[in-house]
């Protein structure tokens, strides 16, 4: 497709068990970024990827998430023994390159992750 | 801490009348971006303002980027229902990250 990919779009899960999100990026985009959206809220900034590498991590809430990319392509968030404060939309997107200069980020339709 | 205060974060008026939003900050940004967010679906990019004092006109809205980069306006004339939905700015610095304002939802009422 043209467009940012993410799977699952939803996601239910019990509390304690792991869990992967995945996004496909536009293709040639070469920066990958990772948002958290509570329900109506703004977003939350995770990690941000340039190439495979994540010159960003700040934003990952507790040592029980994760990410990696792979190929300068797809990317995978996890989040370990889940909380019920996890549970948001985890949005991704991409953009030509990095940084703030006014490239555009495209956005996936997020997953919507719930933890019972 | 909230780098870019968007206000209000709530606004519901009536089919055809006029409306601003705001976004604002004491940080200086090299670019600012809107974007529209409708239920079950990512943000989408509606315009991107790079120039201190430029305006930019999409149809009905009109977006101003202040003259210090440090803020930003969206103007809508003439509301319309199609125009609900959450809105987003978002600032960026160079080769850093954008920064996301906490979004203004906007409910335009037939």
């Amino acid at each position: 497709g043209a467009g940012v990919s993410q799977s699952p779009s939803n996601k239910v899960t019990e509390k304690g068990k792991d869990v992967e999100l995945r996004c496909d990026p536009i293709s040639g985009h070469t920066a990958l970024y990772w948002y958290r959206q509570s329900l109506g809220q703004g977003l939350e900034f995770l990690i941000y990827f340039q190439g495979n590498s994540a010159p960003d991590k700040s934003g990952l809430p507790s040592d029980r998430f994760s990410a990696e990319r792979t190929g300068g392509s797809v990317s995978t968030l996890t989040i370990q023994r889940t909380q019920q404060e996890d549970s948001a939309v985890y949005l991704c997107a991409s953009s030509l390159e990095s940084g703030g200069m006014g490239q555009p980020q495209h956005f996936g339709d997020g997953t919507r992750l719930s933890i019972l | 801490t909230q780098l870019l205060e968007q206000s209000p974060q709530f606004l519901s008026i009536q089919e055809g009348e006029n409306l601003t939003v705001y976004c604002n900050s004491s940080s200086v940004f090299s670019s600012l971006q809107w974007y529209r967010q409708e239920p079950g679906e990512g943000p989408v990019l509606l315009v991107t303002v790079v120039t201190g004092g430029e305006v930019k006109k999409l149809k009905r809205l009109t977006f101003q980027f202040g003259d210090a980069r440090k803020d930003s306006s969206l103007h809508i004339t003439a509301a319309q229902p199609g125009d609900t939905g959450l809105y987003l700015c978002a600032g960026g610095k160079g080769a850093q990250k954008l920064v996301f304002g906490q979004g203004t939802r906007l409910t335009i009422n037939p």
